[in-house]
């Protein structure tokens, strides 16, 4: 079973609307972060949260927003899509550094592709 | 800020033969390094950790880290199609909740 569920695994949107990506893990960490990875860029990280707070930021437009509504849920929302938004959207997870087996080790989903037209 | 490059960019090997990668990072004091792999369309898994100077071993999977000339190497022994995939170097410790990766070297191994 997967213990890292994205949802949607495909999405299509239109350019200048908003849509939500849905990651939750059930491996009982508590640090999720999102990654982005397009044809163009390599994997790129956005955000990191432990215990539901925003601990590293390196998105620059705010219309890129994470909500954390539990400890192993991290959903991103975006906003006014634009076609460079258009990507493969990874979650992962990780033990707190220094806590735990393996900490810092990350588990990735599966992904959730975009394609914004 | 840590940067991360990778070479070769990609790479086909015969099936059996030796495959080796190279990952060279900027942040000396960075003390976690592990390779990844990711299969098309997949998630990324990790194949080996490594934290001292040294070699470590996994399967057929072998690292080989240089933090004095801030290197660190995966060697694939005996290569198999399936192994045919995107592989990802990733040092760790001074960004805290941040790793950065490299952009991968795209291994294709031709049976």
């Amino acid at each position: 079973d997967p213990k890292i569920i994205q949802k949607p695994k495909y999405l299509v949107a239109v350019t200048g609307s908003e849509k939500i990506l849905i990651c939750e893990q059930y491996l009982g960490h508590n640090a999720m972060y999102w990654y982005r990875q397009s044809a163009k860029k390599p994997l790129e990280f956005m955000f990191s949260y432990s215990y539901q707070k925003l601990m590293d930021n390196q998105t620059a437009s705010s219309r890129f927003q994470p909500q954390s509504s539990k400890k192993n849920h991290l959903d991103l929302q975006i906003t006014a899509l634009k076609p460079d938004d258009s990507a493969t959207y990874f979650c992962a997870s990780s033990h707190l550094p220094g806590q735990g087996a393996n900490t810092g080790q990350l588990y990735f989903g599966e992904g959730s592709k975009l394609t914004v037209l | 800020q840590q940067k991360v490059q990778q070479s070769p960019e990609s790479l086909t090997v015969s099936e059996g033969a030796m495959a080796s990668l190279n990952c060279t990072f900027s942040d000396r004091s960075s003390d976690n390094f592990r390779w990844y792999r990711q299969h098309s369309g997949k998630g990324l898994e990790v194949l080996v950790s490594i934290f001292s100077d040294g070699e470590k071993e996994e399967g057929s999977f072998t690292a080989h880290l240089n933090r004095a000339s801030l290197h660190v190497f995966l060697h694939i022994r005996e290569p198999q199609p399936s192994d045919s995939a995107l592989y990802l170097c990733a040092p760790e410790g001074t960004g805290g909740y941040k790793v950065v990766f490299g952009s991968g070297t795209r291994l294709l191994v031709s049976p």
